[in-house]
């Protein structure tokens, strides 16, 4: 079936660093790719839609210059999240979805956890 | 107001027994998607069942059935002969339109015990 990966996994950084999450579909080219945010104990919040070839549409309240997405190729978008401070610790996750198919859902990485200390 | 509500934030179910978890949405868009998502520990998100607004018949995928009943504007999943593998968090998530790349709505989730 459809896989999507994300690298790293786990990342521990010093505030005011940057850090790049990387989201790839493996099995499939995927022209939009979704990323979320979940704290602990909490549901998912769609951060910004990424289109390959196009800016990212990001939702209300997510700011845009704090979280960089690129979506340069059929199966890779990245999110970096610039000058990271505590308050960004989070799970990230990023989602895929195949047009032209009946499966109606979307195929998750296995999720970013960020520690910025 | 919210899209999606999960009302029971904890669950617990006796292994081998059934279990409902429920689900009400809000929309008023005629045509959607309603899913089932479980997030175990490691987090990775895994689709369990999908159900478009058009389908007469309720959804079921092995163990898992959706209970559609759209006049109530509820979606719950039935897990019947629950297995300690089950315990996680469980997401019901709503698609609003036809466009399979429309925004997913997210419910807050309930976190399922199975007992032994």
């Amino acid at each position: 079936g459809a896989v999507v990966s994300q690298h790293p996994s786990r990342v521990i950084c010093k505030s005011g660093t940057s850090v790049k999450i990387e989201c790839r579909s493996l099995d499939f080219q995927a022209t939009t790719m979704f990323w979320y945010r979940q704290f602990p104990k909490q549901s998912l919040m769609l951060m910004a839609t990424s289109n390959e070839g196009s800016k990212a549409t990001y939702e209300q309240g997510v700011e845009k210059d704090k979280f960089l997405i690129n979506h340069a190729s059929l199966t890779l978008s990245t999110l970096t999240v610039t000058s990271a401070h505590p308050e960004d610790s989070s799970f990230y996750i990023c989602s895929a979805r195949i047009s032209g198919l009946a499966v109606q859902t979307q195929y998750f990485g296995p999720g970013t956890r960020l520690l910025v200390l | 107001a919210q899209k999606i509500t999960q009302t029971q934030p904890g669950m617990f179910v006796q292994e081998k027994e059934a279990v409902t978890l429920d689900c009400t949405y809000d929309t008023s868009d005629q045509s959607y998607g309603l899913f089932w998502y479980k997030q175990p520990s490691s987090g990775e998100m895994i689709f369990l069942i999908y159900q478009g607004s058009y389908d007469e018949q309720n959804a079921t995928e092995g163990r898992y059935s959706l209970n559609f009943q759209k006049a109530r504007k509820s979606a719950n999943l039935v897990i019947s002969a629950s297995q300690l593998g089950d315990s996680a968090m469980y997401f019901c998530a709503m698609r609003e339109g036809r466009n399979n790349f429309n925004k997913f709505y997210f419910g807050s989730g309930t976190k399922l015990n199975v007992k032994p």
